[in-house]
């Protein structure tokens, strides 16, 4: 089984600053890991995802991620928010392997405000 | 590419009443259809998955009865809630993953339906 905590619920920051919004997860298997954004009353869409290779991974709207194995995290980052990036931000993991059928298991949430 | 939609976008209905709601792949087949539900401020629950020409699989303590999952085809999926009451307002979700699409790939999610229950 899988679980995610996203440790910040809120995070608000003012515009242009850097961010970074903290994702850690537990697992008993091998996992995929992603990051979505929900914007109000919207379904989710996908940031970025981390399956192999690079610990660092780069998503759209100029965020990144790093795969931390060891720390079992996998931050978001971005160097320079915008009002446009107000939104809640899910980490969400999918374990590998047979037994597993893609489902996502999902942490939180941490709604990011961006201030002028 | 990849477009779910979700119908309807909101709904308000008496209590007791049966809710249907409809997910659609629009440009994709999709074998695995996911429905979760979320509350305000909350995190997604995933309700169930739904495979193609095969019965749903729930979460535990997802009410099968309460909920019914339909996958008839590949690009239709629907939820019925059954003699909905006010605690079941939320806002549901879909997501759906393709035929080509391996179990790390994500999954394309409708825009979600906020049902309120009166």
């Amino acid at each position: 089984a899988q679980s995610v905590t996203q440790l910040d619920s809120q995070v608000p920051v003012f515009e242009e600053a850097p961010v970074e919004l903290r994702c850690n997860y537990s697992s008993s298997v091998s996992v995929y890991l992603f990051w979505y954004v929900q914007y109000p009353n919207q379904g989710l869409q996908l940031l970025l995802k981390y399956l192999s290779g690079s610990t660092l991974v780069k998503g759209i709207n100029g965020f990144e991620a790093e795969f931390n194995k060891s720390q079992t995290s996998f931050h978001l980052r971005k160097p320079s928010v915008h009002i446009s990036d107000t939104a809640e931000y899910f980490c969400a993991v999918s374990g590998i392997g047979s037994g597993n059928t893609g489902k996502l298991i999902f942490g939180q949430g941490t709604t990011l405000q961006v201030k002028p | 590419g990849a477009v779910v939609s979700q119908h309807p976008s909101r709904v308000i209905c008496k209590s007791g009443t049966s809710v249907k709601i409809e997910c659609r792949s629009l440009d994709f087949q999709a074998t695995t259809m996911f429905w979760y539900r979320q509350f305000p401020k909350k995190s997604l629950m995933l309700m169930a998955t739904s495979n193609e020409g095969s019965k749903a699989t729930y979460e535990q303590g997802v009410e099968k009865d309460k909920f019914l999952i339909n996958h008839a085809s590949l690009t239709l999926s629907t939820l019925t809630v059954t003699s909905a009451h006010p605690e079941d307002s939320s806002f549901y979700i879909c997501s759906a993953r393709g035929v080509r699409d391996r179990s790390n790939q994500p999954q394309h999610f409708g825009d979600g339906t906020r049902l309120s229950i009166l």
